[in-house]
């Protein structure tokens, strides 16, 4: 099955600064990848997602990279502010399920002032 | 739409004593997950329902847990009997289907003392 793998675990980053979260995946029939921020109290939240037929995604501050051949995707978010401060996990869509994901183990983002 | 709502949102219980979580899905969506979270474990999911179907239960620790889904607009994950070690925030989260974006309910948040 699917084996999804994130790093790291904890990030502290200035305010202003860019901050990347990287994941790596097992199962090359996984199509899809969406990232979530969880913040204290509450459920993951979508923030973005990619399919395989694309190779990058933007939504203002924050960008999606995938790489398909290697197995591994990224998360990148530019202009950080105190805000963006939270887990974020990413996820790939279980190749062989009808619509499960298997999430990595989180990424805590702590963004300074 | 209200998304996925859960209850109770929080609750503490005896050891031995029976929990029942409650779960209405977004309304159209016909996939519904229980996920567990936890510091050591992340995100684990317990079980996943397509149209009231169970269709993958592998992540259901033992026979303590079980889930139904009697319709499309409610499901239940059931604790009996419950022990410490099942303290956790217990997500419940529906999908349209076919691979598509997984929406988080908000957690329960459960304490076994």
């Amino acid at each position: 099955g699917e084996n999804v793998e994130q790093h790291p675990s904890t990030l502290s980053v200035q305010e202003g600064d860019s901050a990347v979260i990287k994941c790596t995946y097992s199962d090359s029939a996984s199509n899809y990848f969406p990232w979530y921020k969880q913040e204290l109290g509450k459920g993951p939240q979508l923030i973005i997602d990619i399919r395989s037929n694309v190779g990058e995604k933007k939504d203002q501050r924050i960008a999606v990279t995938l790489n398909k051949t290697a197995k591994h995707f990224s998360l990148h978010i530019t202009e950080t502010q105190p805000e963006d401060s939270a887990v974020y996990f990413c996820a790939a869509s279980d190749g062989g399920s009808q619509g499960n994901l298997i999430f990595g183990k989180g990424t805590k983002l702590s963004v300074k002032p | 739409d209200a998304g996925v709502i859960q209850s109770p949102r929080h609750e503490v219980t005896e050891m031995g004593q029976e929990v029942t979580l409650r779960c209405k899905p977004i309304s159209g969506h016909n996939s519904l997950f229980w996920y567990r979270q936890t510091m050591m474990r992340g995100l684990e999911l317990l079980i996943y329902f397509n149209n009231n179907v169970p269709i993958d239960d592998s992540g259901m620790p033992e026979d303590r847990f079980s889930a139904k889904m009697p319709n499309a607009s409610f499901s239940t994950l059931k604790i009996q009997p419950s022990e410490p070690r099942d303290s956790a925030v217990y997500f419940c989260a529906s999908s349209p289907g076919g691979g598509n974006t997984i929406y988080f309910g908000e957690g329960s948040w459960l304490t076994v003392v």
